[in-house]
């Protein structure tokens, strides 16, 4: 089972910021939180991961609450072709690691 | 742009045929992943490769056969299927797989199987 909980889906104005919110409440101490979107009809694109340090790229930004329960993915000025379900992933610690459950994620919608 | 490809974009087989999904990559990674994804649902793991040995395979049925042949290609040989195995067939790579590694998964565009 996924060990996430995101809203099911947001909207968001186009040039806004985009917060979309995680819960792990359950995550240990060296597990990485991934964020992935996947645009109808392609496959997820890696977006961003983090253990607890926040973490910035040239797609978004990682908030990670100092317990590590929760976290924030950002999109500083979101635009119509952000508009995708996104997946916060944390890796699931049996066999050995090697499973990336995805939850049912957000739908994002970016309206103009 | 993605650094996964995977053939064909698309597949139409019958109940009876034979065929097989490929995946290639060249970026060195050492794990390899099946990932099967229904309408409006979230992928879902089918089999994972680790240095060329099956290491994961999430009691997936054996009309599905999974085939590493080397580092750099992974095969999803598919025989006898029923049309409810229609979905999208993803494949991912990541530098390595385990709890030492924290690298992400790099996924293709995925085969969008159809089984009449």
């Amino acid at each position: 089972d996924a060990k996430t909980t995101q809203p099911p889906s947001m909207d968001c104005a186009e040039g806004r910021a985009a917060n979309l919110p995680c819960n792990h409440s359950t995550i240990s101490g060296n597990e990485y939180v991934y964020w992935y979107r996947q645009i109808h009809s392609q496959g997820p694109q890696y977006i961003i991961h983090g253990l607890k340090n926040n973490e910035t790229n040239e797609m978004a930004s990682l908030i990670i609450t100092e317990d590590r329960k929760s976290s924030t993915l950002i999109l500083p000025h979101a635009t119509l072709r952000d508009t995708a379900v996104y997946y916060c992933i944390v890796r699931d610690q049996d066999n050995y690691g090697q499973n990336f459950v995805f939850g049912p994620g957000t739908r994002l919608s970016v309206l103009p | 742009d993605t650094e996964v490809t995977q053939t064909p974009k698309h597949l139409v087989m019958g109940m009876t045929n034979k065929k097989s999904l490929k995946c290639e990559q060249h970026m060195g990674h050492r794990a390899m992943y099946w990932y099967k994804q229904k309408a409006k649902k979230p992928p879902e793991l089918m089999f994972v490769y680790s240095y060329e040995k099956l290491s994961i395979n999430e009691s997936v049925p054996s009309r599905f056969s999974p085939e590493c042949p080397n580092s750099s290609l992974l095969n999803l040989h598919l025989h006898a299927l029923q049309p409810e195995d229609s979905a999208l067939y993803l494949c991912a790579s990541s530098h390595r797989a385990g709890t030492a590694d924290n690298s992400p998964l790099h996924f293709g565009n995925g085969t969008r199987l159809t089984v009449t």
